[in-house]
């Protein structure tokens, strides 16, 4: 799987929205970009996935750019319960191993 | 629906000791997958179960962790004997299947400390 390329941590007001970089600039054609966060003492949570379109849910959304080799995560309105781990991974399709990096730790602040 | 379930929460034990940990999927879930997650760092991958059979135990240090996942549902991950390295916490996840990028939903984790 390709690696990718977080920042270690970044600050974010509650209410405003967080927006988590990540580069996977090795990226193969059939690979999806997931993001999944780890909130203190307990397990990653699935966030989001996406191959080329940007995605959205309900609790992000994921733009990717046109020649894929950098993503962002966006929480529209960050709450303080956001405060997590979050995890950017790459996973071929077909392949179900997630390797996780170090992630970037987010802060949201009153 | 419910969760990925593990207990215990919290293990401690002293090194040389033995110790298991137990993990429910999710109900149909036919993916399984044992991590271990050391502080500071991102979880990684033990073992992978398919139904009852072993996809990947490639990362699994054999001559002391074995993993069973009798009847493809529950599963039990085993350290024998433990040394002061193995202290971290122990994560289950299940998904739908393998690949077909079905996400995988993880249990809050057994924490184990050797003493």
């Amino acid at each position: 799987d390709a690696k990718t390329t977080q920042p270690p941590s970044m600050d974010c007001a509650e209410g405003r929205a967080a927006n988590l970089p990540c580069n996977h600039s090795t990226i193969s054609g059939n690979e999806y970009v997931y993001w999944y966060r780890q909130i203190h003492s307990q397990g990653p949570q699935y966030i989001i996935h996406g191959l080329k379109n940007n995605e959205t849910n309900e609790m992000a959304s994921l733009i990717i750019t046109e020649d894929r080799k950098s993503s962002t995560l966006i929480l529209p309105h960050a709450t303080l319960r956001d405060t997590a781990v979050y995890y950017c991974i790459v996973r071929a399709s077909g392949y179900s191993t997630l390797t996780f990096g170090k992630g970037t730790m987010l802060l949201v602040s009153p | 629906e419910a969760g990925v379930a593990q207990s215990p929460r919290y293990k401690i034990i002293e090194k040389r000791q033995s110790v298991a940990f137990w993990c429910n999927p999710i109900s149909g879930h036919a993916t399984l997958y044992w991590y271990q997650q050391i502080l500071g760092q991102g979880p990684k991958l033990l073992i992978q179960f398919q139904n009852n059979g072993v996809v990947d135990d490639s990362q699994l240090p054999k001559d002391r962790f074995s993993a069973e996942r009798l009847k493809g549902v529950d599963s039990t991950l085993k350290i024998q004997p433990a040394k002061l390295e193995d202290s971290a916490v122990y994560l289950c996840a299940s998904s739908l299947e393998t690949g077909f990028n079905q996400p995988q939903h993880f249990g809050d984790g057994t924490r184990l400390s050797i003493l």
